[in-house]
């Protein structure tokens, strides 16, 4: 159980352009999704806590108009990159926790992002 | 602010040596401590996770981690390393408080010659 799925796994944009990465709780109900970066060689740093039906709140030195995050339902949470530039090539990965409380955070396989 | 220090950024091993990573933490009230392991060009997986009890986890893979409070230390130990260990090993901190996010220490990389 507990399985958290990311799509797209890679994408490749041209610069200037956005792109929607999808993170689904496939067996379970998240309030809250986290979202993260990963530079290569490099720790995941927290972006965003993703909660259903309310704003994010974002990570000091997070652009919250250049990463657009929505949390429609308690499966699925997005995160648009607007605008994308070379500079937001990173590994994006998101991860969840169960509705029904519990410490535990399930993460996605994580969305490579190469622009161009 | 919680905060996680790894204080080995490369270790190199050789197959059946022991393993200890070590991992520190910073946060005043009760924290949650996790290890995970990325293994190249897979996504994290969970090695083991301490909340409460006993401070002695034992994880998956033969991986262990002792919880000392006075410390606030959360060290990663297995006995005998295998070829497959070669990852890298992510240090991880929570509090109980609802809606918190993981934070991750920087991370260290275990290549493991066989």
């Amino acid at each position: 159980g507990a399985v958290v799925s990311q799509h797209p796994s890679r994408v490749i944009c041209k610069s200037g352009t956005s792109v929607k990465i999808e993170c689904r709780s496939l067996d379970f109900q998240a309030t809250t999704m986290f979202w993260y970066r990963q530079f290569p060689k490099q720790s995941l740093m927290l972006m965003a806590t993703s909660n259903e039906g309310s704003k994010a709140t974002y990570e000091q030195g997070v652009e919250k108009d250049k990463f657009l995050i929505n949390h429609a339902s308690l499966t699925l949470s997005t995160l648009t990159v607007t605008s994308a530039h070379p500079e937001d090539s990173s590994f994006y990965i998101c991860s969840a926790r169960f509705t029904s409380g519990g410490i535990s955070q399930y993460f996605g396989p994580g969305t490579r992002l190469l622009v161009l | 602010a919680q905060s996680v220090s790894q204080h080995n950024h490369h270790v190199i091993l050789s197959e059946a040596a022991s393993l200890e990573l070590g991992c520190n933490y910073s946060y005043g009230g009760t924290v949650n401590l996790f290890w995970y392991v990325q293994y190249p060009g897979q996504h994290l997986q969970l090695l083991l996770k301490y909340f409460s009890g006993d401070p002695l986890v034992k994880g998956i893979k033969g991986f262990e981690a002792e919880f000392i409070k006075s410390k606030f230390s959360f060290n990663l130990r297995k006995p005998s390393v295998q070829w497959s260990d070669t990852a890298e090993y992510f240090c991880a901190v929570t509090s109980n408080q609802a809606g918190t996010a993981l934070i991750f220490g920087k991370g260290t990389t275990l290549s493991v010659s066989s």
